[in-house]
């Protein structure tokens, strides 16, 4: 069975303290995984895609790596504005549908 | 521009009235999707359009309908809802309901639902 799993659920930093977050996969045929930021109460924001094992994508403070079992977000010196929910989603070529983890809500501290 | 917009941004109705949600795009998207997300969990999938053609109805009860008027407008008709139908419905559109590039989805704001 298809599963997406992002871990941990939560996640406090301080302003400035780096960290990861994890999102593993068991799909077969996948043809991209996505991450998204979601605000309260917002529609979620595209953040990345990556389509195949070793690519890397950048934006800010945020940097997605993928492998073949799992994809890192790597937040940089965060700051309390990078406070959300971010979501991973696997793509793949049954179905063409995403399908979503649980997301991480990352909460930053000044 | 990657905008996508829904209105009305709130809504409550009573389980005997019917309302409508608007989403439209004017990026030259051909497939747009309904979601369904409730507090604290991922977005879960609803409908597919592609090229106005409903593609996917993920067992969707029928007091839910869709609507695809066009390649820029979708619409979700509303009908004797039930409480536990509250919830945060979004709508997302991407280039082509297809894999690789054109499959990025890009989601509107949402409308928040409340059923009394």
């Amino acid at each position: 069975e298809d599963q997406v799993t992002q871990s941990p659920e939560a996640l406090r930093l301080q302003e400035g303290e780096s960290s990861s977050l994890n999102c593993s996969y068991t799909v077969s045929g996948l043809r991209g995984l996505f991450w998204y930021r979601q605000d309260p109460g917002k529609g979620p924001e595209f953040l990345f895609t990556l389509y195949s094992a070793g690519e890397e994508k950048e934006k800010e403070r945020l940097k997605a790596t993928l492998t073949k079992k799992e994809s890192f977000l790597h937040i940089t010196a965060p700051k309390p504005e990078d406070s959300a929910t971010y979501l991973c989603a696997v793509f793949k070529a049954a179905g063409n549908k995403l399908t979503f983890g649980g997301g991480t809500r990352v909460l930053v501290k000044p | 521009d990657t905008e996508v917009t829904q209105t009305p941004k709130h809504l409550v109705m009573g389980m005997t009235n019917k309302k409508s949600l608007k989403c439209e795009q004017h990026m030259g998207h051909r497939a747009m999707y309904w979601y369904k997300q409730k507090a604290k969990k991922p977005p879960e999938l609803m409908f597919v359009y592609s090229y106005e053609k409903l593609s996917i109805n993920e067992s969707v009860p029928s007091r839910f309908s869709p609507e695809c008027p066009n390649s820029s407008l979708l619409n979700l008709h509303l009908h004797a809802l039930q409480p536990e139908d509250s919830a945060l419905y979004l709508c997302a559109s991407s280039k082509q309901w297809t894999s690789g590039g054109d499959s990025e989805q890009y989601f509107g704001p949402g409308t928040r639902l409340t059923v009394t």
